[in-house]
Order: structure tokens, then sequence, then C-alpha cells
């Protein structure tokens, strides 16, 4: 399968720093989603974003699918943001199967 | 966002006993799947299901395991004989195939 590396393994911030998060991977994609993972462990998604770059409130995410990676966005963190970030790639020569990182654990302090 | 729902949100049984985890994907989606989230580790693929049969299962799919759509909207995953290494957070997806996937909010299952 598929090889997915998320670093850093774990990041801790003060409220209101930026931070980035990367995903990178061993073939090429078809598909390329990051998930927040909440406590109560629901997984929400972040992004669909197979290439290029996308915006939603404080949180970005551009994938270099020639070069292989992604990169996740933070900015001016909230406690909220807690959690753990996956990243998770679809290698398109099967039905939609994702494979996952190991995710990044983030902790905000106040 | 398109929703997917899962229950029970919570299952306690004991080894041995045959659990059945539902699901109730998206009505337009046709690509259906089951993942699993061992605790502190990370999700792993089950199977993908489209067309009313299993198109893909990994290595963790073996003979306990089963799914169907027995009504054509619940999607079902089934445990015949479960295991103490079986407790985890299972989570059902939908989506278009190979495109975006939407996930439920997951059946945490532990096995005593």
């Amino acid at each position: 399968g598929i090889q997915v590396e998320q670093s850093p393994p774990d990041l801790i911030l003060q409220e209101g720093a930026n931070s980035t998060l990367r995903c990178n991977f061993s073939d090429s994609v078809n598909n390329l989603q990051w998930f927040h993972q909440n406590p109560w462990g629901q997984l929400i998604n972040l992004f669909y974003i197979p290439s290029g770059t996308k915006q939603n409130g404080r949180l970005s995410a551009t994938t270099v699918a020639t070069e292989r990676y992604s990169l996740l966005y933070i900015s001016s963190s909230q406690t909220t943001d807690s959690g753990v970030y996956f990243c998770a790639v679809d290698r398109g020569s099967t039905l939609g199967r994702l494979y996952f990182g190991r995710g990044t654990q983030l902790t905000v302090w106040p | 966002e398109p929703e997917v729902t899962q229950t029970p949100s919570h299952q306690v049984t004991q080894m041995g006993q045959e659990v059945i985890l539902r699901c109730v994907p998206i009505s337009n989606h046709l690509y259906f799947y089951w993942y699993r989230q061992i605790l502190g580790q990370k999700v792993e693929f089950l199977v993908s299901f489209y067309n009313n049969e299993i198109s893909e299962k990994s290595e963790i799919f073996d003979d306990q395991f089963s799914v169907e759509r027995p009504d054509g909207s619940n999607f079902t995953l089934k445990i015949r004989s479960t295991k103490l290494e079986d407790s985890a957070m299972y989570f059902c997806a939908a989506g278009t195939g190979g495109y975006e996937q939407y996930f439920g909010p997951g059946t945490r299952l532990t096995v005593t």
C-alpha cells in the first residue's frame, strides 16, 4: 500500500500562534483529505485537496501532487483546535480506499 | 455538509458475542466504507462496498466480519464472534468513488 508520513507527531502551541503540519506520501494520489479528530473521537472533514490550495477561515491547505506532499496551515490557533490532525490519501487504483497517516497531536494552551 | 449517521455511539459486548454496527450513508452516494481505529493508533481501512457487493477488503477483514445493505438505506458491519482485539472505534464513510469521503461520528466498541 501507499505510505503516508505526517510530521511533527506532536505539537504544543500557545493560543494565537501559527503552525504548519506536513503530510508526505509515497506514490501519486487521486484524492487527499485532511481531518480533525476531536476529543470525542469524531473525524471532521477539513479539506478535500488532491492538488492546489484551499482556505477555510483560519485554516488553509496546499497540496503539491508532483512532489508528493501536502501542508495544513493553522493561523491564530485556539484551544478548540486541539486534537489529532490526520492526512489520508487514495491511490486512485482502487475504489476510494483511504490510507491514513499516524496523525499530528496538536495541543493549544490558553 | 452531507451527514453520515451511525448507531449505536457506544457498544459494550462480551467476548464471543455477535455485534452489528449500523450506518445510514448519504442518500445519493454509492460507495460505502468501514474503517476502524484502535485506541491511539491510525485509522485503518476494513472494506469498501459498491453496487451491493464488496469491492475491496483489507487483510483485517477476515471471515468473522461481514457487511450488507439490507434495506437500501442502512449499511451494516457484523462481527460474528468478537475478540478483545476488536475493541476499537468503527467509522462508516460514504463517497462517490475516488473523491471526497464523508465519515460518520463512529461507534466505540468495547469487548470485555
